[in-house]
This record gives structure tokens, C-alpha cells and sequence, in this order.
């Protein structure tokens, strides 16, 4: 079992509606989590850093940690074209520098 | 723009050769790391380097070295290269060691023949 689950999809969604995206992880020691936006054999671009549990909002995008469940959620409200890419989540704990990275998703939106 | 550079942006050579990707970390940023990824295949960590010392190594060959230099650019060099290196890598940055908010480069693309 990979210590962070991710489904790659790909998840296509009209433009407008909400998108859901979602990791797993099996540490329960983690305490950082992000998201990464990645276009197609780009650079990853850092989304949202969260920092143990809570909800985290960036304009219409919403990160969400639950640790009890060891779940973390990336909400896109109002989803455009342009968010059409592969996210990736990624996290880490206090004492290990390196990120564990989920697989992506691939995010398609239909306009 | 993330503000970290990477030079070159493709690279083609063939099998058994060596080459050497370079990295300009973001200003103020002392972490720099390496990363690969194969055509749909997610990121593979490879190695990481804070003020000029190796910190934390993932999946990096034998073959492959990297070293952060004073000014803190970094190099990856990839020797006898074989068919299945051909990727992207990347590298990132950030400012302290434990990585948590990394700003990514562009990438270089690499070919092998």
C-alpha cells in the first residue's frame, strides 16, 4: 500500500460545477499538507499549504484536512477550462524532509 | 514564474552518454531538489540539498549525482545514460530545509536515443 492514495482519474466536469479532489495517506504522523497544480509537462505550482487540520480558502479553491480519517480534499468552485490540468497532493511530517507526493489527478473541464 | 530557473529546457543525446542539468533556486532560497517524472508517470523525488549539504535522498541511481555550489545553484548529472531516463526533471526550491512550500522550476526535457 502507498503511503498517499490518489485516484488518477481523469475526472471531467461541465465548466461551473464543483470539483472534489482527494488524497489518502496512511501516516498518521503527517502534519503539512499541499496541493500542486501541474498543465501538461509543466513545473508544479503550489496551491494551498495547510498545516495540520482545517479548512484553508483561496479564492475558489478550498483545501480541507481531516486527520481522524487521514483524508484531505481540494474543492474548485465555479471550475473553468483553465483549471483543466493534473493535481497533485503532496505531505510530509515534522521530521522527514522529504514531500510524499500522491499520484495527480487528471481534472478535465468541459466548457 | 516561480523564479527558479533551469538550464537547459531539452536535451537530446544517446544511450552511455553523460549530462549535467542546471538549477537557479529562487532568491533567498537555500533547499534545492531534484525530481524526475516520466511521461505520465507521477514525480520521483531524487535527491535534496540545503545551504550546500545533501539533506534527504529518494530514488536517485547510482548513476546520477547532484551538488548545491556556494552560490547555491544546483547541478544534476546523469551518467551512462540508458533509453528509460528519458524524462522530465525538475528541480525545486524553498527557503528552509523542510521543504513544506516547494516552487518548481520549468523542467528540462531529456532524450535519450
Amino acid at each position: 500500500q502507498k503511503e498517499v492514495e490518489q485516484d488518477p482519474g481523469p475526472l471531467s466536469v461541465p465548466e461551473g460545477a464543483i470539483v472534489s479532489l482527494n488524497c489518502t495517506y496512511s501516516n498518521s504522523a503527517f502534519q503539512y499538507f499541499m496541493w500542486y497544480r501541474q498543465y501538461s509537462r509543466k513545473g508544479p505550482e503550489l496551491l494551498m499549504y495547510t498545516y495540520s487540520s482545517g479548512n484553508k480558502e483561496d479564492g475558489r479553491f478550498t483545501a480541507q484536512v481531516d486527520k481522524s480519517s487521514k483524508y484531505i480534499s481540494l474543492f474548485i468552485r465555479d471550475s473553468q477550462p483553465s483549471d483543466s490540468a493534473t493535481y497533485l497532493c503532496a505531505m510530509s511530517d515534522d521530521s522527514n524532509y522529504q514531500l510524499i507526493w500522491g499520484a495527480g489527478t487528471k481534472l478535465i473541464i468541459k466548457p | 514564474d516561480s523564479g527558479v530557473t533551469q538550464t537547459p529546457k531539452h536535451l537530446i543525446t544517446a544511450t552511455g552518454q553523460r549530462v549535467t542539468l542546471r538549477c537557479s533556486p529562487r532568491s533567498g532560497d537555500l533547499s534545492v531538489y531534484w525530481y524526475q517524472q516520466s511521461l505520465d508517470q507521477g514525480l520521483q523525488f531524487l535527491i535534496q540539498y540545503y545551504n550546500g549539504e545533501e539533506r534527504a535522498k529518494g530514488n536517485i541511481l547510482e548513476r546520477f549525482s547532484a551538488q548545491q555550489f556556494p552560490d547555491l545553484h544546483s547541478e544534476l548529472n546523469l551518467s551512462s545514460l540508458e533509453l528509460g531516463d528519458s524524462a522530465l526533471y525538475f528541480c525545486a526550491s524553498s527557503v528552509d530545509q523542510g521543504g513544506y512550500e516547494q516552487y518548481f522550476g520549468p523542467g528540462t526535457r531529456l532524450t535519450v536515443t
